[in-house]
């Protein structure tokens, strides 16, 4: 079975510093794609990024970047420059290919200070 | 270019009754899934349409059910309603159903259930 565990419930940043939120998974499948979404105050799901489990480079976003360890299972997300309105919930999600079963971790709430 | 449209936004229906939910993808996609989102558990996907065919389904009960019609608009329904059905449904589209599409996500039908 499919697992992503987010370690952090919350996370503070200073405004134009970068943040790294946490995200760990746990399958035994070789082929698989890893996701960021962000969700407002407002509920809707933004999709950030994607990380396909064969891709050698880890995946940039303007901002956003995943610091993709394979070996570790580990997909973390870096935002740079942090602006105020990235304040959201963060969530890490994983799933198949040809599969839209797709299963989030917990989510991070970020907090950017002025 | 219209993103993933739900209606309705906010919903306060009484426990027993039914309720049906409506989400309309961007044109173009034909795949539409649908996830519960509350504070204790977090995202949990209910099932997936592609082509009008139910793909797959999560871990809920017969009382969850939905369709998905020619023009890929889907609807959810629930039937005999709980008060736990309390929660934020959302649904997503994308284009396909694998590799890096991901999705698109509503902002969400707010369901209470007094």
């Amino acid at each position: 079975a499919q697992k992503i565990t987010q370690t952090q419930p919350g996370m503070f940043v200073q405004e134009k510093e970068a943040v790294t939120l946490d995200c760990t998974y746990d399958t035994s499948d070789q082929s698989y794609g890893l996701f960021w979404y962000k969700q407002p105050s407002s509920g809707e799901m933004i999709f950030l990024i994607y990380q396909g489990s064969y891709d050698e480079q880890n995946a940039t976003e303007g901002r956003y970047s995943l610091n993709f360890q394979k070996a570790r299972k580990s997909a973390n997300l870096v935002i740079s420059a942090s602006q105020l309105g990235d304040s959201a919930m963060y969530f890490c999600a994983m799933k198949k290919p040809n599969n839209n079963d797709m299963r989030f971790g917990a989510g991070t709430r970020l907090t950017v200070k002025p | 270019k219209a993103g993933v449209t739900q209606t309705p936004r906010y919903l306060i229906k009484t426990r027993g009754q039914q309720v049906t939910l409506s989400c309309s993808p961007i044109s173009g996609h034909r795949s539409v899934s649908w996830y519960q989102q509350t504070p204790g558990q977090g995202l949990q996907f209910l099932f997936e349409y592609f082509s009008e065919t139910q793909r797959n389904k999560g871990n809920f009960p017969g009382r969850f059910s939905g369709r998905q019609f020619s023009n890929s608009r889907s609807e959810m329904n629930v039937s005999t309603l709980e008060l736990g059905d309390s929660a934020l449904y959302l649904c997503a589209s994308s284009l396909s159903r694998g590799g890096s599409y991901g999705y698109t996500f509503g902002s969400g039908t707010r369901l209470t259930v007094v």
